[in-house]
Formats: C-alpha cells, sequence, structure tokens
C-alpha cells in the first residue's frame, strides 16, 4: 500500500518554514526522504527507523512517530534550492528486511524569492 | 567517487523493439534496485537484484521484462515487445549492503519513450 503525503504541493517566499507528511495505514520500520528535481535524479535525505527517533541535516529534520506510522519532514527558512519533490519511501514492518521502499506520490515544492 | 551510473540516458523504441536498460551501481556496492516513474507520479518498486540472484521481483509485470545482475558487468532491465505504457522514467539505485539502515543511492535514469 503506497504511504499518502501531505501536501500535494506547497509553495513558499525564501525563508518561510514548511512541514511535510508521510502516513501509512501499515506498521512501518522506516522512512526515507528524497528530494527530486525535474528531470534528475532522486537525491538522498535521510533515514528514520523504527522508534521515534528525530533526525537533522543543517535546516532540514525529519520526525518518525511509530504510533501514528506517520513521518515529518520539517524544513526551515528555506531557500531556492530547496524547491522540488519530496518524497517519502517507506519500508513495511514484518517482512524481510532488506530495504524495499514504497514512495508515497510526492509533495511538490516550490521556494520563490 | 563514481555514483550510480546509467545508460542510455534517452532511450526511443518503436512499438514491439527490445529496450535494454543498463545500471552499474557505485563501487562497493552489490544489491540493486530497479524502479519505474511514470510522469508525475511517484516511484514504483520492479525488482531488487544482488549479484546473480533475483531477490524480489514482485513489481515486476509478469509478462515482457526480465532483470539480471550478473556477476560480471552491469544490472540489466530487458523490456521485450515494448508497448507505448512502457514509455517511463527507470531508475536503478544500489546500496551496499541489504537492510533498512542502508541508503539507496539513486542513478540519473533512463528516459524510454515508445513510439
Amino acid at each position: 500500500q503506497q504511504p499518502v503525503q501531505s501536501p500535494q504541493a506547497v509553495i513558499l517566499r525564501e525563508g518561510e518554514d514548511a512541514v511535510i507528511n508521510c502516513s501509512s495505514s501499515k506498521a512501518l520500520y522506516s522512512v526515507h526522504w528524497y528530494r527530486q528535481k525535474h528531470g534528475e535524479a532522486p537525491v538522498f535525505l535521510m533515514i528514520l527507523l523504527k522508534g521515534g527517533e528525530q533526525k537533522g541535516h543543517e535546516k532540514i529534520s525529519a520526525s518518525f512517530n511509530e504510533k501514528k506510522q506517520q513521518s515529518s519532514l520539517y524544513l526551515t527558512a528555506s531557500q531556492l534550492s530547496y524547491s522540488g519533490t519530496y518524497f517519502c519511501g517507506t519500508e513495511n514492518a514484518g517482512g524481510t528486511s532488506y530495504g524495499k521502499l514504497t514512495f508515497g506520490q510526492g509533495t511538490i515544492l516550490t521556494v520563490h524569492p | 567517487n563514481a555514483g550510480v551510473m546509467q545508460n542510455p540516458r534517452h532511450l526511443v523504441r518503436r512499438r514491439g523493439q527490445e529496450a535494454r536498460l543498463r545500471c552499474s551501481p557505485m563501487k562497493g556496492h552489490s544489491h540493486v534496485y530497479w524502479y519505474r516513474q511514470l510522469p508525475e507520479e511517484g516511484l514504483k518498486f520492479m525488482v531488487y537484484l544482488q549479484k546473480e540472484n533475483i531477490i524480489d521481483e514482485s513489481g515486476m509485470p509478469k509478462e515482457r521484462f526480465s532483470a539480471e545482475f550478473p556477476k560480471e558487468g552491469p544490472s540489466i532491465l530487458r523490456i521485450q515487445q515494448v508497448v507505448r505504457g512502457d514509455s517511463a522514467a527507470y531508475f536503478c539505485a544500489s546500496s551496499s549492503q541489504q537492510g533498512s539502515q542502508e541508503t539507496q543511492y539513486f542513478g540519473p535514469g533512463t528516459r524510454l519513450l515508445v513510439l
């Protein structure tokens, strides 16, 4: 089952913040976040594992709420370079743990000057 | 420090022809995943391979599609008798180990257009 991302699209001005959510109906073992610019390969941002941890990388951080089976990606003080489509990829708990990912439909983020 | 390499980057085929897509994983990586992305959609898992083994092909269409990852050389995704619906971007990703904690690094993709 494909995870659901919300919102579908976000428009920001430079310096504004955004939150992108990724929800699954199944128990999750891990959530992987990627950013993809048009016509390019997805670029890895971070992995969150079961355990409710929060991770951060400069002004981009994420959390994983195991009870809600939801992950959120936080972008603070957005920059023009943040524009792109953000995908979450989830691995369901209970199966063979080898990293097979099911991706959400994507959230299009546009940052204007 | 070469990343994941895919070729060709663009491929045009007529209906009924064969398409061969190649993926060379990052140095030291022995796990390869293939994904398909239709325009304006997310990535759909197709197959997971290790050297000389298909581990999971649950996302592969039952007919016309096959994949291999030989002991030597790149991983190959082969589509026989292509149809217009096969037009998509095909990405491969590689990781160094098996498991949820391992990062999958994506290649630049092959954009297949079927006329």
